[in-house]
């Protein structure tokens, strides 16, 4: 299983709402990510969890708030959202050992929309 | 510090023509390196990672690339294109920070196939 899954795929929330994303790996993997993907834009970092411990974030705001509940599962609580935010959030999985074999696998992201 | 930069932002060519994708490094040591393809309102799917062992890498759907040290770079080719390799591809070099494997992407190139 070299998969990444992310839940839902798409997602309508108005500013009040609270609602979260969920991402799943069974590959392993020791090291989590979450990224935020503009339109025609690069991903940018968000959070990065190393042994479910929060080891990077991007100065994020505090309406993103994460959780790594075990080793496989990676969540993204979302609460009073701005249109702004409104983009594809890309969940990523590596082994996160520290050796040079190193490389992110990729889900197929949630599609947000902030109304 | 470590970045790529994409030279072009978009590249144009006719099916069954070759392929041209451009991507030059800046890194104070052997860069971990990797080329990510992304179909539309899709997820990252990894192409090919450059490890050191060879310095022509071959990927998936029959791309390569080749590191040149001398020049900084590592573009991405293939001989002739397909109509479905029309997408965004991004050159991404990796580093560890704190026990994290930071990886960080170029602005991407949009890879336009013409029938």
């Amino acid at each position: 299983d070299t998969e990444v899954t992310q839940t839902p795929k798409h997602l309508v929330m108005g500013m009040t709402n609270k609602k979260s994303l969920k991402c799943e790996q069974h590959m392993g993997h020791r090291a989590m990510y979450w990224y935020k993907q503009k339109a025609k834009k690069p991903p940018e970092l968000m959070f990065v969890y190393s042994y479910e411990k929060l080891s990077i974030n991007e100065s994020v705001p505090s309406r993103f708030s994460p959780e790594c509940p075990n080793s496989s599962l990676l969540n993204l609580h979302l609460h009073a959202l701005q249109p702004e935010d409104s983009a594809l959030y890309l969940c990523a999985s590596s082994q996160g050992r520290g050796d040079s074999n190193e490389k992110l696998f990729f889900g197929s992201g949630t599609q947000l929309s902030v109304l | 510090a470590q970045s790529v930069t994409q030279l072009d932002s978009h590249v144009s060519v006719s099916e069954g023509t070759p392929v041209l994708l451009r991507c030059n490094y800046s890194s104070s040591y052997s860069p971990s390196l990797f080329w990510y393809v992304q179909h539309p309102n899709k997820g990252l799917q990894l192409l090919l990672k450059y490890t050191s062992a060879a310095t022509l890498v071959k990927g998936i759907n029959g791309f390569e690339a080749e590191f040149k040290k001398s020049e900084t770079s590592f573009h991405l080719t293939k001989p002739s294109a397909h109509m479905s390799d029309a997408a965004e591809y991004f050159c991404v070099v990796g580093r560890w920070s704190g026990g994290s494997y930071i990886p960080t992407f170029g602005r991407g190139t949009s890879l336009i196939v013409h029938p």
